[in-house]
């Protein structure tokens, strides 16, 4: 079975530039998380899509955004990079809803993202 | 705000058992104990998790304290690919709005 796919695996950016990342969950779950990595620091949650609404939102600025679509594939974008913005983000994906027989996140690889 | 204190950093021999421990003094009586790793160039990776009993799976044991203060994620023969940090987080995680708030974590070691 597939895991969580997620590309592109790394990219490099330019100040000021846009970035979108994509995530494919797991066949079958229709929950997917977005979380951002900075080197050596625990992962910290940015965004929590359910069924293609948004359920959760970390603290970060509005330059980040995502979207999921009716596949249940989702997107992560950031706007007007900044230097800070360079780290690893995680995809995580979910059966959801509210059942904790549901528990359970599977992670992708993630996208190592460098902003110059 | 993680709420959850871990020591940065272990080491164990190959083949030993390793006792992880993580304190969360504020736990709320709803909240569940968790535990992920994540290995070098990975993804964080779920281990266990439980509320008040002790819990096994075929990765490794769940030690509970009874006042759910503290719990100790057992690893009973550690191998080298069980190098990596793992996280100890308190919540329901799940539901349609479930997060994972992640700390620093603890760096375990294996020697062989």
């Amino acid at each position: 079975d597939a895991g969580v796919t997620q590309s592109p695996t790394h990219l490099i950016k330019t100040r000021g530039q846009q970035v979108t990342l994509r995530c494919s969950p797991i066949s079958g779950h229709k929950s997917v998380s977005w979380y951002q990595q900075v080197l050596g620091q625990g992962p910290q949650f940015i965004f929590q899509y359910y069924e293609k609404e948004e359920r959760g939102r970390g603290n970060f600025p509005d330059r980040f955004s995502a979207r999921q679509f009716p596949n249940y594939s989702s997107e992560l974008n950031v706007n007007a990079l900044l230097l800070g913005d360079s780290a690893l983000y995680l995809c995580a994906s979910s059966l959801g809803g509210v059942l904790k027989a549901n528990y359970g996140y599977t992670f992708g690889s993630g996208t190592r993202l460098t902003v110059v | 705000d993680a709420k959850t204190t871990q020591p940065n950093s272990m080491e164990s021999n190959e083949e030993e058992p390793v006792h992880l421990p993580c304190n969360h003094s504020t736990i709320s009586g709803t909240d569940y104990i968790h535990w992920y790793r994540q290995l070098p160039s990975q993804g964080p990776e779920y281990v266990i998790h439980g509320l008040t009993s002790n819990v096994n799976n075929r990765m490794a044991s769940l030690a509970i304290a009874e006042d759910r203060k503290s719990s100790t994620l057992i690893l009973h023969r550690a191998t080298l690919r069980d190098a990596a940090v793992y996280y100890c987080i308190r919540g329901p995680v799940w539901g349609n709005t479930g997060k994972l708030i992640f700390g620093q974590g603890t760096t375990l070691q294996v020697k062989p």
